[in-house]
């Protein structure tokens, strides 16, 4: 089976950093993603690491390291409208599954 | 081009019905998929399905039957809806399998059971 942990809120201010991590346990992996979801809207894709490293797109980054099960995202100067739940997914797509397993989400609450 | 559409987007029905909540896509996307998401447990995977004719279960499938004849069609339907199964479903999609870690998402449908 496959479990993710992330922090379940996180609150930082107006043109901040802050880091979401999230750790993993799953039999096998292939990448780690990231979506966002706003108050009442869909969740949409921000990136997706397959390989260690940071990968970079804009104000958000994502990093991941297999050796140690774990990533985060990244969101730099930190708007207001980036208020929202952040969301972790492992992907199984190489193993003949082509399933994401989600995180139950981090709550980001930016503040003035 | 809208993309990926849920129909309804809000349904109330009572525990015993039957009830279908209808999905499509205009991308001939060949990966779809049903989620439900209820606070505290995020997004779980009800079904999924890879092409026409070709569905699997997810996670959480029970009290769920899917069907796909059409590739941009995936309706969900409740057998006989509980109260546990209020949530709000969305449908996803995907291009490929290489890419199924990128999904595009509908507008979800809430659902209540009474």
């Amino acid at each position: 089976g496959q479990s993710l942990e992330q922090p379940s809120e996180v609150t930082a201010v107006e043109g901040a950093i802050v880091q979401i991590n999230c750790t993993y346990q799953t039999s096998g992996f292939y990448g780690l993603s990231w979506y966002q979801q706003h108050d009442g809207g869909a969740p949409t894709f921000l990136s997706y690491n397959a390989l260690d490293g940071l990968e970079e797109t804009g104000r958000f980054s994502s990093f991941l390291s297999r050796s140690d099960s774990y990533g985060y995202l990244l969101l730099q100067e930190l708007q207001m409208k980036d208020s929202a739940s952040y969301f972790c997914a492992v992907d199984r797509s190489g193993a003949g599954s082509y399933q994401l397993t989600f995180g139950k989400g981090t709550k980001l609450s930016v503040i003035p | 081009d809208a993309g990926i559409t849920q129909s309804p987007r809000y349904k109330i029905t009572e525990t015993g019905r039957q009830v279908t909540l209808m999905c499509h896509q205009t991308w001939s996307h060949s990966y779809m998929f049903w989620y439900r998401q209820d606070l505290g447990h995020g997004l779980r995977l009800i079904y999924y399905s890879a092409a026409a004719d070709i569905t699997d279960k997810g996670e959480v499938p029970d009290g769920y039957v899917v069907s796909r004849s059409k590739t941009e069609n995936f309706p969900l339907t409740l057998e006989s809806a509980t109260r546990s199964q209020t949530s709000v479903y969305f449908c996803a999609s995907s291009e490929s399998n290489q890419r199924s870690y990128e999904q595009y998402f509908g507008p979800g449908t809430r659902l209540t059971v009474t």
